[in-house]
């Protein structure tokens, strides 16, 4: 079982590159998240999704865009990357808000 | 905004001992569902037990259960016989309709052989 994939598992970005966070689930679970854990502390909620085509901001958004046009899919893209988005990133799923969920490896980001 | 405090950066336990990790929350609905999840140093975040806030009865989890104190927004895991494969960060979470899981910044969990 393949659970939730995020590629890639490292990267290292320049200051005002973009790029994209590639997140799938193979358990057909509706809800999606993406969070963010700085050093020592605990996950931020930057944007989640209840379902193909619907997208919703959490805690953090800015600095960051989603879309959600399968139910396995859920990319986080990052615009004009700054050092305060050095971070590790994790994506979730959920068969809803009140049940496990389940991570990804996570995908570390570092903005020099 | 809902907040998820554990006021407990780290914490230490013997091997086979007992030890219980502290989470307070704060709330004003009545219906909502708690979390304790584990980060080992792998990084990969796994579900260790939930609790709903209707049932008054603690939850547990084989060698993991909770202590479950609505009227005071407690929610306190207890490790009994830890094990050395416990050592990980240890984060409490809460959630309830229109909120997404709210996360408390951890506590980091060292067990002693």
């Amino acid at each position: 079982n393949a659970g939730v994939t995020q590629t890639p598992k490292f990267r290292i970005l320049k200051i005002g590159q973009s790029m994209t966070l590639q997140c799938a689930q193979d358990m057909n679970h509706n809800y999606m998240y993406w969070y963010r854990q700085d050093p020592g502390m605990g996950l931020k909620l930057i944007y989640y999704s209840v379902g193909a085509g619907i997208t919703d901001k959490g805690e953090v958004p800015n600095g960051y865009n989603v879309s959600r046009s399968t139910t396995e899919d859920f990319p986080l893209r990052l615009e004009l990357a700054a050092p305060s988005q050095t971070s590790v990133y994790f994506c979730a799923s959920s068969t809803h808000y009140t049940g496990e969920l389940f991570f990804g490896e996570g995908s570390r980001l570092t903005v020099l | 905004a809902q907040t998820v405090t554990q006021s407990q950066p780290e914490m230490s336990v013997q091997e086979a001992e007992t030890v219980t990790l502290s989470c307070t929350y704060d709330t004003s609905e009545s219906d909502y569902y708690l979390f304790w999840y584990k980060q080992p140093p792998s990084r990969q975040m796994i579900l260790v037990i939930r609790q709903e806030a209707y049932k008054q009865q603690n939850a547990t989890e084989n060698r993991f259960s909770v202590n479950f104190q609505k009227a005071a927004k407690s929610f306190s895991l207890k490790i009994s016989d830890s094990q050395l494969g416990d050592a990980a960060m240890y984060f409490c979470a809460y959630t309830n309709a229109g909120n997404m899981l709210t996360f408390g910044g951890g506590t980091r969990l060292m067990v002693k052989p």
